[in-house]
């Protein structure tokens, strides 16, 4: 069975900080994974998505990826308040990548 | 507007009668799936759909069954509901094609079972 691991936080950095979220995997054939944020009482909404290893940036947002160890990371660089949220690490149970499996997410905290 | 409508957002109820969470989306996607999210315990996927007249049981089907007769359509049914159902839950779609296929969420249903 596939799993997904996450830190469950909170991760609390201050304003302009890196945040760095952390997830790993169990199943080593896996091929695309995905980032998605959830503010509190909201539904997920996808943010990044990385299928090579190394990085991939999306303006604040970084996603790193090394297949070898199983890790993939989410940088969020100038953290702002509103980016406290839980970020959910996801790897899809089929090729599509439609149904996914959702690791139990980090709750990020950024103070002003 | 593209979205995955739920409905109700929120539901009480008693243990036993049954219930039906509706979602339906406008994007013509053709997969849909329902998650459950506890505290402490994530998202968990209950079933899903691959097309019209094609579901899959997830981690989680004990308690649930899901019907796809038409492709916006993909109801979670609660035949004898359980407290230990009492949970929020997502109906998501996604197209399933090209390399990234997010999935969309509905806006959740919050349901208890008294």
């Amino acid at each position: 069975q596939k799993e997904v691991e996450q830190n469950s936080g909170p991760l609390s950095v201050p304003e302009g900080a890196i945040a760095s979220l952390n997830c790993t995997y169990s199943d080593r054939g896996s091929q695309s994974f995905f980032w998605y944020r959830q503010y509190s009482g909201k539904s997920p909404e996808l943010i990044m998505s990385i299928y090579s290893n190394g990085d991939k940036e999306d303006g604040r947002f970084t996603a790193q990826l090394n297949k070898a160890s199983q890790y993939v990371s989410l940088l969020i660089r100038d953290s702002q308040p509103s980016d406290s949220a839980t970020y959910l690490c996801a790897v899809p149970l089929n090729q599509a990548g439609t149904a996914l499996i959702f690791g139990k997410g980090t709750t990020l905290s950024v103070s002003s | 507007e593209a979205q995955v409508t739920q409905n109700p957002r929120y539901l009480i109820t008693v243990t036993g009668k049954k219930l039906t969470v509706t979602c339906s989306q406008n994007m013509n996607h053709e997969y849909m799936s329902w998650y459950r999210q506890d505290p402490g315990l994530g998202l968990r996927q209950i079933y899903y759909s691959m097309n019209v007249e094609v579901t899959d049981k997830g981690d989680v089907p004990e308690g649930y069954k899901v019907s796809r007769k038409e492709k916006r359509n993909f109801p979670l049914i609660l035949e004898s509901p359980s407290p230990n159902q009492t949970s929020l839950y997502f109906c998501a779609s996604s197209s399933g094609q090209g390399d990234v296929s997010p999935l969309h969420f509905g806006n959740g249903t919050r349901l208890t079972v008294t």
